[in-house]
């Protein structure tokens, strides 16, 4: 089946740091989305990628969808504690509704 | 609305004990999905429905039963827990608009002894 390396696994930054995460597969991808999930908690969307090569923001977040449809990238500029969490990508191949999940990127924000 | 609910919030079992894991959603959405979270793993499908009366399987489904009589339920049934079925288990929903941006309950932290 298709599967999905995100990389980095964990990050350990600095308030106010920039940070950059990517996933990448070995088969195409339709969709790309981004997701965060806080201790606890269900994920919740962030960005979500329609288009090769396109490039979508939401606030401090920026996402591209990879123009080889194989891997996308999401960087959090100025970050800050709240940021702390577990970050997923996720694709859609050629079936509905059905996502691929990476293993996540554990990030913690150090005041 | 509120969303994607799941009940219970957290549970035990006995290795052999069957129970049923809830969710619901109040968003009209026709799309329902369940994943578990293993450490390391990301998100895994169990289950999915792409409507009332109609369920597929996912990624992993063995040791799972799924139904879907109504659009706002979608049950997961373990009929014999198993100690590898120790998981957190996700219920998510999406609707027509967004269709590829799938929303997730709170989760089910389930332990099998």
């Amino acid at each position: 089946g298709q599967q999905l390396n995100q990389s980095p696994q964990s990050m350990f930054i600095q308030e106010g740091e920039d940070v950059s995460m990517n996933c990448t597969s070995s088969s195409i991808f339709n969709t790309w989305l981004w997701y965060k999930q806080d201790p606890g908690e269900g994920p919740v969307l962030l960005i979500a990628l329609y288009k090769a090569g396109e490039l979508t923001s939401n606030g401090r977040l920026t996402a591209q969808f990879g123009i080889t449809r194989k891997d996308s990238f999401l960087n959090i500029s100025a970050s800050i504690p709240s940021d702390v969490g577990i970050y997923f990508c996720a694709g859609r191949g050629t079936s509905y509704g059905k996502l691929t999940f990476g293993q996540g990127t554990i990030l913690t924000v150090h005041p | 609305n509120a969303g994607v609910t799941q009940t219970p919030k957290f549970q035990v079992l006995k290795t052999g004990q069957s129970m049923t894991l809830q969710c619901a959603q109040d968003m009209n959405h026709e799309y329902m999905s369940w994943y578990r979270q293993d450490p390391g793993m990301g998100l895994r499908l169990i289950h999915y429905s792409v409507g009332a009366g109609i369920t597929d399987q996912g990624e992993v489904p063995n040791g799972y039963n799924v139904s879907r009589s109504t659009t706002e339920d979608f049950p997961l049934r373990l009929l014999s827990a198993a100690p590898s079925q120790t998981s957190v288990y996700f219920c998510a929903s999406k609707g027509g608009s967004l269709p590829y941006e799938q929303y997730f309950g709170p989760g089910t932290r389930l332990t099998v002894t």
